[in-house]
Protein backbone atom coordinates (compact mmCIF):
# COMPACT_ATOMS: atom_id res chain seq x y z
CA UNK A 1 0.00 0.00 0.00
CA UNK A 2 1.47 3.54 -0.56
CA UNK A 3 -0.90 5.18 2.13
CA UNK A 4 -1.38 9.01 1.30
CA UNK A 5 0.28 10.29 -2.23
CA UNK A 6 0.53 13.32 -3.51
CA UNK A 7 1.50 15.30 -6.67
CA UNK A 8 3.87 17.74 -7.32
CA UNK A 9 6.06 17.41 -4.14
CA UNK A 10 7.47 21.38 -5.65
CA UNK A 11 5.74 24.00 -7.28
CA UNK A 12 6.89 27.47 -7.79
CA UNK A 13 3.68 29.58 -9.49
CA UNK A 14 3.30 33.42 -10.47
CA UNK A 15 1.12 35.58 -8.90
CA UNK A 16 -2.48 35.28 -10.10
CA UNK A 17 -1.15 31.32 -11.83
CA UNK A 18 -4.04 28.52 -11.09
CA UNK A 19 -2.86 25.37 -9.86
CA UNK A 20 -4.19 21.64 -8.54
CA UNK A 21 -2.85 20.01 -5.76
CA UNK A 22 -3.69 15.83 -6.00
CA UNK A 23 -3.91 13.34 -2.91
CA UNK A 24 -4.94 10.05 -3.21
CA UNK A 25 -5.20 7.01 -0.54
CA UNK A 26 -5.64 3.61 -0.96
CA UNK A 27 -6.70 2.81 2.95
CA UNK A 28 -10.44 2.73 1.85
CA UNK A 29 -10.78 5.84 4.40
CA UNK A 30 -13.66 7.59 4.16
CA UNK A 31 -12.63 11.64 5.33
CA UNK A 32 -10.13 13.38 3.81
CA UNK A 33 -8.14 16.64 4.56
CA UNK A 34 -6.61 19.34 3.31
CA UNK A 35 -3.69 21.52 5.78
CA UNK A 36 -1.34 24.07 5.18
CA UNK A 37 1.81 24.16 7.23
CA UNK A 38 3.88 27.13 7.76
CA UNK A 39 6.64 28.34 10.38
CA UNK A 40 5.75 28.64 13.49
CA UNK A 41 1.33 28.60 12.73
CA UNK A 42 1.30 24.32 13.09
CA UNK A 43 -0.88 22.56 11.06
CA UNK A 44 -3.94 24.71 10.04
CA UNK A 45 -6.87 22.93 8.34
CA UNK A 46 -8.02 24.29 4.65
CA UNK A 47 -10.64 22.37 3.52
CA UNK A 48 -12.42 18.49 4.85
CA UNK A 49 -14.61 15.92 3.26
CA UNK A 50 -16.42 13.44 5.84
CA UNK A 51 -16.98 11.13 2.89
CA UNK A 52 -17.57 11.21 -0.68
CA UNK A 53 -19.54 13.57 -2.36
CA UNK A 54 -19.20 16.24 0.73
CA UNK A 55 -16.69 18.92 1.07
CA UNK A 56 -16.90 21.18 4.12
CA UNK A 57 -14.56 24.71 5.10
CA UNK A 58 -11.56 24.25 7.47
CA UNK A 59 -10.36 27.48 9.51
CA UNK A 60 -8.37 28.75 7.01
CA UNK A 61 -10.70 28.08 3.08
CA UNK A 62 -10.38 31.93 1.39
CA UNK A 63 -8.53 31.13 -1.81
CA UNK A 64 -9.01 27.49 -2.08
CA UNK A 65 -11.27 25.09 -3.63
CA UNK A 66 -11.71 21.33 -3.17
CA UNK A 67 -13.35 18.68 -4.95
CA UNK A 68 -13.99 14.60 -3.74
CA UNK A 69 -13.58 13.22 -7.09
CA UNK A 70 -14.50 9.55 -5.66
CA UNK A 71 -13.63 8.11 -2.45
CA UNK A 72 -9.66 7.57 -3.24
CA UNK A 73 -9.09 11.46 -4.28
CA UNK A 74 -9.54 15.05 -2.75
CA UNK A 75 -7.86 17.72 -4.89
CA UNK A 76 -7.20 21.29 -3.94
CA UNK A 77 -7.35 24.24 -6.41
CA UNK A 78 -5.86 27.29 -6.24
CA UNK A 79 -7.81 29.72 -8.43
CA UNK A 80 -5.48 32.55 -8.41
CA UNK A 81 -2.10 31.86 -6.47
CA UNK A 82 -1.42 35.02 -4.29
CA UNK A 83 2.25 34.89 -2.15
CA UNK A 84 0.76 34.63 1.00
CA UNK A 85 -0.32 31.09 -0.18
CA UNK A 86 3.15 30.19 0.04
CA UNK A 87 3.17 26.98 2.03
CA UNK A 88 3.75 23.23 3.00
CA UNK A 89 0.67 21.56 1.85
CA UNK A 90 -0.56 18.34 3.62
CA UNK A 91 -3.16 15.78 2.68
CA UNK A 92 -4.20 13.51 5.24
CA UNK A 93 -6.93 10.71 5.14
CA UNK A 94 -8.68 8.74 8.20
CA UNK A 95 -11.39 6.34 9.11
CA UNK A 96 -13.96 9.55 10.08
CA UNK A 97 -14.33 7.79 13.83
CA UNK A 98 -13.84 9.57 16.69
CA UNK A 99 -9.78 9.04 17.84
CA UNK A 100 -8.78 7.41 15.20
CA UNK A 101 -5.48 7.63 13.18
CA UNK A 102 -4.81 10.71 10.37
CA UNK A 103 -2.50 9.64 7.84
CA UNK A 104 -0.61 12.03 5.66
CA UNK A 105 1.05 12.63 2.76
CA UNK A 106 4.88 13.45 2.23
CA UNK A 107 3.70 17.55 1.28
CA UNK A 108 4.07 19.52 -1.85
CA UNK A 109 5.90 22.79 -1.69
CA UNK A 110 4.39 25.78 -3.09
CA UNK A 111 6.48 28.85 -3.33
CA UNK A 112 4.26 31.89 -4.74
CA UNK A 113 6.27 34.55 -6.45
CA UNK B 1 -6.60 32.67 19.18
CA UNK B 2 -4.40 29.59 19.37
CA UNK B 3 -6.75 26.20 20.99
CA UNK B 4 -3.76 24.36 21.39
CA UNK B 5 -0.63 25.65 23.02
CA UNK B 6 2.47 23.99 23.14
CA UNK B 7 5.75 24.75 25.37
CA UNK B 8 8.43 24.91 24.56
CA UNK B 9 8.04 25.90 21.22
CA UNK B 10 12.40 24.53 20.68
CA UNK B 11 14.03 22.17 22.68
CA UNK B 12 18.15 21.57 22.07
CA UNK B 13 19.15 18.99 24.40
CA UNK B 14 22.29 16.14 24.45
CA UNK B 15 22.03 12.41 23.99
CA UNK B 16 20.97 10.97 27.32
CA UNK B 17 18.87 13.96 28.65
CA UNK B 18 15.23 13.79 29.85
CA UNK B 19 12.46 16.28 28.71
CA UNK B 20 8.94 17.09 28.30
CA UNK B 21 6.97 19.00 26.07
CA UNK B 22 3.71 20.34 27.21
CA UNK B 23 0.48 20.73 25.39
CA UNK B 24 -1.96 22.95 26.92
CA UNK B 25 -5.65 24.30 26.32
CA UNK B 26 -8.29 26.59 27.88
CA UNK B 27 -10.96 23.47 26.17
CA UNK B 28 -11.82 20.58 27.07
CA UNK B 29 -11.01 17.47 24.24
CA UNK B 30 -12.52 14.46 23.56
CA UNK B 31 -8.91 12.70 23.11
CA UNK B 32 -5.76 14.38 22.14
CA UNK B 33 -3.25 12.87 19.86
CA UNK B 34 0.49 13.34 19.61
CA UNK B 35 2.33 13.38 16.65
CA UNK B 36 6.24 13.55 15.20
CA UNK B 37 7.02 15.21 12.01
CA UNK B 38 10.33 14.49 10.58
CA UNK B 39 11.71 16.90 8.32
CA UNK B 40 10.57 16.49 4.55
CA UNK B 41 7.67 14.21 5.41
CA UNK B 42 4.33 14.24 7.01
CA UNK B 43 3.47 13.86 10.40
CA UNK B 44 3.20 10.53 12.26
CA UNK B 45 0.93 9.43 14.85
CA UNK B 46 2.53 8.53 18.34
CA UNK B 47 -0.05 7.75 20.61
CA UNK B 48 -4.02 8.69 21.13
CA UNK B 49 -5.36 9.35 24.57
CA UNK B 50 -8.75 9.13 25.39
CA UNK B 51 -9.82 9.02 29.34
CA UNK B 52 -8.88 11.95 31.59
CA UNK B 53 -5.38 10.85 34.01
CA UNK B 54 -4.82 8.64 31.08
CA UNK B 55 -0.83 7.57 31.05
CA UNK B 56 0.23 5.68 28.03
CA UNK B 57 3.82 4.81 27.56
CA UNK B 58 5.81 3.89 24.09
CA UNK B 59 9.09 2.99 24.84
CA UNK B 60 11.13 5.42 26.26
CA UNK B 61 8.23 8.25 25.69
CA UNK B 62 5.59 8.57 28.52
CA UNK B 63 2.17 9.99 27.64
CA UNK B 64 -0.33 11.89 29.69
CA UNK B 65 -3.80 13.25 29.25
CA UNK B 66 -4.28 15.34 32.15
CA UNK B 67 -7.51 14.76 34.85
CA UNK B 68 -9.65 17.46 33.16
CA UNK B 69 -9.23 16.82 29.18
CA UNK B 70 -7.48 20.25 28.56
CA UNK B 71 -3.71 19.25 28.73
CA UNK B 72 -1.41 16.89 27.85
CA UNK B 73 2.24 16.10 28.36
CA UNK B 74 4.97 13.54 26.46
CA UNK B 75 8.18 13.14 28.36
CA UNK B 76 11.25 11.26 26.98
CA UNK B 77 13.60 9.45 28.89
CA UNK B 78 17.26 9.30 27.99
CA UNK B 79 16.91 11.13 24.58
CA UNK B 80 18.49 10.14 21.39
CA UNK B 81 19.25 11.15 17.96
CA UNK B 82 16.62 9.65 16.38
CA UNK B 83 14.19 11.36 18.06
CA UNK B 84 14.62 14.22 16.78
CA UNK B 85 11.76 16.28 14.73
CA UNK B 86 8.79 18.52 15.16
CA UNK B 87 6.43 16.93 17.83
CA UNK B 88 2.72 18.17 17.20
CA UNK B 89 -0.41 17.86 19.83
CA UNK B 90 -3.76 17.78 18.20
CA UNK B 91 -7.06 17.85 20.09
CA UNK B 92 -10.63 16.75 18.62
CA UNK B 93 -13.38 18.69 20.69
CA UNK B 94 -15.96 15.53 19.63
CA UNK B 95 -19.89 16.37 19.16
CA UNK B 96 -21.42 16.43 15.39
CA UNK B 97 -19.77 13.67 12.86
CA UNK B 98 -17.40 15.21 11.52
CA UNK B 99 -14.21 14.43 13.61
CA UNK B 100 -11.35 17.05 13.16
CA UNK B 101 -8.52 17.89 15.04
CA UNK B 102 -6.56 21.29 16.01
CA UNK B 103 -3.27 21.27 16.11
CA UNK B 104 -0.82 22.91 17.90
CA UNK B 105 2.16 25.04 16.98
CA UNK B 106 4.69 22.08 17.56
CA UNK B 107 7.94 21.71 19.29
CA UNK B 108 10.78 21.33 17.39
CA UNK B 109 13.47 18.71 19.27
CA UNK B 110 17.04 18.45 18.86
CA UNK B 111 18.85 16.17 20.61
CA UNK B 112 22.42 16.08 19.76
CA UNK B 113 25.03 13.21 19.79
Amino acid sequence: NAGVTQTPKFQVLKTGQSMTLQCAQDMNHNSMYWYRQDPGMGLRLIYYSASEGTTDKGEVPNGYNVSRLNKREFSLRLESAAPSQTSVYFCASSDGTETDTQYFGPGTRLTVL
Amino acid sequence: TQLLEQSPQFLSIQEGENLTVYCNSSSVFSSLQWYRQEPGEGPVLLVTVVTGGEVKKLKRLTFQFGDARKDSSLHITAAQPGDTGLYLCAGERGGGSNYKLTFGKGTLLTVNP
